[in-house]
């Protein structure tokens, strides 16, 4: 696509449910992230990959949090038994090579709130 | 570990004047430098970035950051600020064996008419 886009743009669940939230990259790109922004902070890495293959997951932040990536295009993140600190700004960026000089372009973000 | 720091929070100015956002970082390695630009209601962008070479990287739209390696900076100017320049600008560091960014809490810029 023309850029990258996620979905939903805002997600309310309650304590103890799950969200799969959807990234969609630009369509040439190999590498996908995942970043966590809490209000007044900057974005905070959670994982990322390279097709579909995922060499660094040190970002997440629990095992209730996993990604996917299973065909190298359309990436999930899916949180399980949601909890009030879950809530954030969750973004997606992609790049086209995995150098860590490659430009990231970045989604607009789902903004998740855990009652 | 690498980290990031945005010295200022909150930069008002008034317009067509000079701003600058500070950023320091740290890091063990080699490193390179990003500043990202996040407009009212839209995601991040690369505002610029600096990877070798020459220390003062510039943007399309008149701002400009120079790495500093002794001092471990890589801070943002405009010498000229617009009211569409007000946004949020995060700086960025990435360890240049690995693909990941850590970036800073951001620096919101209000240019005030």
């Amino acid at each position: 696509g023309a850029g990258v886009s996620q979905s939903p743009r805002y997600k309310v669940t309650k304590r103890g449910q799950d969200v799969t939230l959807r990234c969609d990259p630009i369509s040439s790109h190999a590498t996908l992230y995942w970043y966590q922004q809490a209000l007044g902070q900057g974005p905070e890495f959670l994982t990322y990959f390279n097709y579909e293959a995922q060499p660094d997951k040190s970002g997440l932040p629990s095992d209730r949090f996993s990604a996917e990536r299973p065909e190298g295009s359309i990436s999930t993140l899916t949180i399980q038994r949601t909890e009030q600190r879950d809530s954030a700004m969750y973004r997606c960026a992609s790049s086209s090579g995995v150098g860590a000089g490659e430009t990231q372009y970045f989604g607009p973000g789902t903004r998740l709130l855990v009652l | 570990a690498q980290s990031v720091t945005q010295l200022d929070s909150q930069v008002p100015v008034f317009e067509e004047a000079p701003v600058e956002l500070r950023c320091n970082y740290s890091s063990s390695v080699s490193v390179y430098l990003f500043w990202y630009v996040q407009y009212p209601n839209q995601g991040l962008q690369l505002l610029l970035k600096y990877l070798s070479g020459s220390t003062l990287v510039e943007s399309i739209n008149g701002f400009e950051a120079e790495f500093n390696k002794s001092q471990t900076s890589f801070h943002l100017r405009k010498p000229s600020v617009h009211i569409s320049d007000t946004a949020e600008y995060f700086c960025a560091v990435s360890d240049t064996n690995a693909g990941k960014s850590t970036f800073g809490d951001g620096t919101t810029l209000t240019v005030k008419p």
